[in-house]
C-alpha cells in the first residue's frame, strides 16, 4: 500500500553535531520526494526535494539520500543549530497520481545548547 | 514575494455549522492542494487544484466537504454540518503545477475547532 514512515520518532541531538532522520517508503511507484519541517504553530517549510533519478542531493548545511533498493530515504543536517529544533517530515509523491504529497508521521528533532 | 496566505488562521464553531476556509496561493502557481493534519501526525492530503478543475478530490473524506477555485488563484474550502472529528489544522500549498512534480509551499493553516 502507499506509506511513509519514520524509523524514530525523536531524536535529541547537541548543537554542532550532525543530526540523520530516517524515512522509508513503500511505494515502488513514488518518483520525487521532500523533506519538510515544521515548527510549533506553523506550517510545513519546505528543505529539500530529490528526484527518483538521483541518489543524493545537497542544500545549505543538509543532505537527503535516497536508497531506491531498500526505499529508504534520509536527511542529514551539519552543524545542527538550536534554530533546527521543529518537526521533521518526509513525504512522497506518486508519479502516476498527480500531484499530491503522502507524508509520514514526523520526527522530532531537539537540539541541546 | 508573498508566501500561501490562509484565512482565518482559528475558527472556532459549533457542532453542526457552515464553516469556510480560505487560500491565498503564491502568485503564478497554478497548482493549489489542501490537506488536514490532526495533533502529532502529518498532514493528510484532502484535493488538487490543477487551474480551475479539481484534478483529484479522492482525500475529501465525506461529501460534506467541497472545495473550489473559480478563477483559478483564490480557493475555499468548504465543510458542511461540521462534526467534533473535522477539529484539525487545514493546510494550503501551492506549486508550479504543470506535469512532473515541484516543491509545494504551505501557508500558516487554519486551526479548526468544533465545540
Amino acid at each position: 500500500g502507499e506509506s511513509v514512515g519514520l524509523h524514530l520518532p525523536t531524536l535529541s541531538v547537541q548543537e554542532g553535531d550532525n543530526s540523520i532522520i530516517n524515512c522509508a517508503y513503500s511505494n515502488s511507484a513514488s518518483d520525487y520526494f521532500i523533506w519538510y519541517k515544521q515548527e510549533s504553530g506553523k506550517g510545513p517549510q519546505f528543505i529539500i526535494d530529490i528526484r527518483s533519478n538521483m541518489d543524493k542531493r545537497q542544500g545549505q548545511r543538509v543532505t537527503v539520500l535516497l536508497n531506491k533498493t531498500v526505499k529508504h530515504l534520509s536527511l542529514q543536517i551539519a552543524a545542527t543549530q538550536p534554530g533546527d529544533s521543529a518537526v521533521y517530515f518526509c513525504a512522497e509523491n506518486i508519479g502516476n497520481q498527480g500531484g499530491k504529497l503522502i507524508f509520514g508521521q514526523g520526527t522530532e528533532l531537539s537540539v541541546k545548547p | 514575494g508573498a508566501g500561501v496566505s490562509q484565512t482565518p488562521s482559528n475558527k472556532v464553531t459549533e457542532k453542526g455549522k457552515y464553516v469556510e476556509l480560505r487560500c491565498d496561493p503564491i502568485s503564478g502557481h497554478t497548482a493549489l492542494y489542501w490537506y488536514r493534519q490532526s495533533l502529532g501526525q502529518g498532514p493528510e492530503f484532502l484535493i488538487y487544484f490543477q487551474g480551475t478543475g479539481a484534478a483529484d478530490d479522492s482525500g475529501l473524506p465525506n461529501d460534506r466537504f467541497f472545495a473550489v477555485r473559480p478563477e483559478g488563484s483564490v480557493s475555499t474550502l468548504k465543510i458542511q454540518r461540521t462534526e467534533r472529528g473535522d477539529s484539525a489544522v487545514y493546510l494550503c500549498a501551492s506549486s508550479r503545477g504543470g506535469t512532473g512534480s515541484y516543491e509545494q509551499y504551505f501557508g500558516p493553516g487554519t486551526r479548526l475547532t468544533v465545540t
